[in-house]
């Protein structure tokens, strides 16, 4: 079974900290990786995505990848009370189009 | 805004019945994937059409069942519907390519009572 594991948190950073958040994954095949924000009743929104190793940036968001130890993360800098939002982080499990989510994790920005 | 829609965006069905949902595409998406997203879990994998076939199924039984149109908008069918069925349902559109990328529309919430 392929899976895809997340802290469900909450994480609770005060406002204009770093947010970390973290992902591991299971399928070594594995070539596509994805961020993606929800709010409380709304669908899933793409923040970042990600293919290779290392960091890729966008605004206050950096995605970092490592395929060896299976491991993807987001970091968002300078944190606002609008980034309260639960966070999933998608894979793309090799040999599909199919995406696997983990549960994701509750950010909570303390004002 | 993704240009993904869906209707409707909240229905309310009794055990047993069937309902279909419906996603229209993102202008130049050729995919279609369906996803279900129980209350506090993140989104599974229902299937996915491309090119009207499908093309990659969930682990889901043949009660759920779609289709997808030539103009690459597509319906979700679910018959006997049970309890466990409550749910959002996503409809995430894309285009066919080494670095695709899902983006998903707003959601069908459905109660089955």
């Amino acid at each position: 079974q392929k899976e895809v594991e997340q802290n469900s948190g909450p994480l609770s950073v005060p406002e204009g900290a770093i947010a970390s958040l973290n992902c591991t994954y299971s399928d070594r095949g594995s070539q596509s990786f994805f961020w993606y924000r929800q709010y409380s009743g709304k669908s899933p929104e793409l923040i970042m995505s990600i293919y290779s190793n290392g960091d890729k940036e966008d605004g206050r968001f950096t995605a970092q990848l490592n395929k060896a130890s299976q491991y993807v993360s987001l970091l968002i800098r300078d944190s606002q009370p609008s980034d309260s939002a639960t966070y999933l982080c998608a894979v793309g499990a090799s040999g599909t189009y199919k995406y696997i989510f983990g549960t994701g994790t509750r950010l909570k920005v303390l004002a | 805004e993704t240009g993904v829609t869906q209707s409707p965006t909240h229905l309310i069905k009794t055990r047993g019945q069937q309902v279909t949902l419906r996603c229209s595409s993102q202008s130049g998406h050729n995919t279609v994937s369906w996803y279900q997203q129980a209350l506090g879990q993140g989104p599974q994998f229902i299937f996915q059409y491309y090119r009207e076939e499908e093309n990659g199924r969930g682990n889901f039984p043949p009660r759920f069942s779609g289709l997808q149109f030539p103009n690459y908008s597509s319906e979700l069918n679910v018959n006997a519907l049970e309890l466990d069925d409550s749910a959002l349902y996503l409809c995430a559109s894309s285009s066919r390519g080494t670095q695709e990328t899902q983006y998903f529309g707003p959601g069908t919430r459905l109660l089955v009572l």
